[in-house]
């Protein structure tokens, strides 16, 4: 069964931290590994990635793929307390039919204390 | 203007009874999604449709049956409401692309709870 997990399940900083949060998967049909961040209502789209090694940026956040090892990283530098939020990593399975089908980890949960 | 909005935000019903939620998406999108989040948090797709095609339904009760009325709406109904079926119900929209990573745009969640 295809299976994403994260780590840690929660993780609480001060601003002006920086954090690294970890995703590992097993999934039989790789198309891509994608992460989003969840306050209190829509998870919001951060990163889609599909190449090993090229890492992406926005801002204070980047992340990166390691295909070899199964797994990918969301660094947040400088955090503020708006980067409070669970942070959902997903990959999605590509075969047949099934584009668009993501598999979730459980989500990371960030506190951000001014 | 939202992207993917979803109707109603919330809703409180009793076991037993039937009730809709409403998606529509102003992406242009070809396919539609409706996602399950529940009180683990964990979120896992139920169904999804391109161009009003159904695509996957995963082990989803037949008391639940999407309905694609036109690419850019997918409605969710359920019967013979359960216990259960308490949870956030995401809608989400994206292209179907076959050589690359779909961009998955979520609606804001309908939370459902049955008393």
């Amino acid at each position: 069964e295809d299976k994403v997990v994260q780590s840690p399940l929660s993780l609480v900083v001060h601003e002006g931290d920086t954090v690294t949060l970890n995703c590992s998967y097993e999934v039989t049909n790789f198309r891509s590994l994608l992460w989003y961040k969840q306050e209190k209502k829509a998870p919001t789209f951060l990163f889609m990635l599909t190449s090993s090694g090229i890492e992406k940026k926005s801002g204070r956040l980047s992340s990166i793929l390691d295909k070899k090892e199964l797994s990918s990283i969301l660094n947040i530098t400088a955090t503020q307390t708006g980067d409070s939020a669970i942070y959902l990593c997903a990959v999605e399975y590509a075969g047949g039919t099934s584009y668009g089908k993501l598999t979730f980890g459980q989500g990371t949960i960030l506190t951000v204390h001014p | 203007d939202t992207a993917v909005s979803q109707t109603p935000k919330y809703l409180v019903t009793q076991m037993g009874n039937d009730k809709s939620i409403k998606c529509e998406q102003n992406l242009g999108h070809d396919t539609m999604y409706w996602y399950k989040q529940d009180s683990k948090k964990f979120l896992k797709i139920m169904f999804s449709y391109n161009n009003k095609e159904l695509i996957i339904n995963e082990t989803v009760p037949n008391r639940f049956s999407p309905k694609s009325p036109d690419k850019a709406h997918l409605n969710l109904h359920i019967n013979s409401l359960e216990l259960g079926d308490s949870a956030v119900y995401f809608c989400a929209s994206s292209f179907q692309r076959t050589n690359s990573g779909n961009t998955i745009y979520f609606g804001e969640g309908s939370w459902l709870t049955v008393v």
